[in-house]
């Protein structure tokens, strides 16, 4: 079956810094993946999708790249701000195409 | 905000009851997929409904069960309900079913079971 993986649970970053999630897949060839942050006890708000043709894709201060190769996504957030402090989801759509797999998540703590 | 509304915010049961949380869907969408989120966890993928049928079914027993509703909205029935059904349920809406679409959130209904 499907299975995603992030590999850092916890994330701390000084502000003004980058920060780089990793997330990783096995058993599966997505379209596309797609990132998501979740604020404690709310749900996911959807931030960027990127395609398997895509190999980056930038939104402001977001930038997520794609390597099918590796079987791996990049989600780098720069000049970081203790506003951008979150869990971060990164999801893949199953191949029924009916449900996101998340992978666990990793908690960002921005400090200024 | 995503335009997604769930009831309650928060629930408390005990173990046996039967629950039914409710989901109004973004206007325009006619998906709804129900989401587990254990503390600490990614969101589990439980089922999801377009056009009123359950479309595709993720990895938990036949005592969650579903609706949708002609107006797209959904509830989520959880009977005999077990200490290891506390968490966040989410509900989420899209578009279209097998298409590739982004899933937009609720809020989400915390669940606990005593």
């Amino acid at each position: 079956s499907q299975k995603i993986e992030q590999n850092s649970e916890a994330l701390n970053i000084q502000e003004g810094k980058t920060a780089t999630l990793t997330c990783n897949y096995t058993n599966y060839s997505p379209a596309y993946l797609q990132w998501y942050r979740q604020d404690p006890g709310r749900g996911p708000v959807f931030l960027l999708l990127i395609r398997e043709n895509e190999k980056e894709k930038r939104k402001e201060r977001l930038k997520v790249t794609f390597d099918t190769t590796l079987k791996q996504s990049l989600f780098h957030i720069t000049a970081s701000q203790p506003a951008d402090s979150a869990t971060y989801l990164c999801a893949l759509l199953n191949q029924a195409g009916t449900a996101l797999i998340f992978g666990k998540g990793t908690t960002l703590s921005v400090s200024s | 905000e995503t335009g997604v509304t769930q009831s309650p915010t928060h629930l408390i049961k005990t173990r046996g009851q039967q629950v039914t949380l409710r989901c109004s869907s973004q206007s325009g969408h006619n998906t709804v997929s129900w989401y587990q989120q254990a503390l600490g966890q990614g969101p589990q993928f439980i089922f999801q409904y377009y056009r009123e049928e359950e479309n595709g079914r993720g990895n938990f027993p036949p005592r969650f069960s579903g609706l949708q509703f002609p107006n797209y909205s959904s509830e989520l029935n959880v009977n005999a309900l077990e200490l290891d059904d506390s968490a966040l349920y989410l509900c989420a809406s899209s578009l279209a079913s097998g298409d590739r679409d982004t899933q937009y959130f609720g809020p989400g209904t915390r669940l606990t079971v005593l």
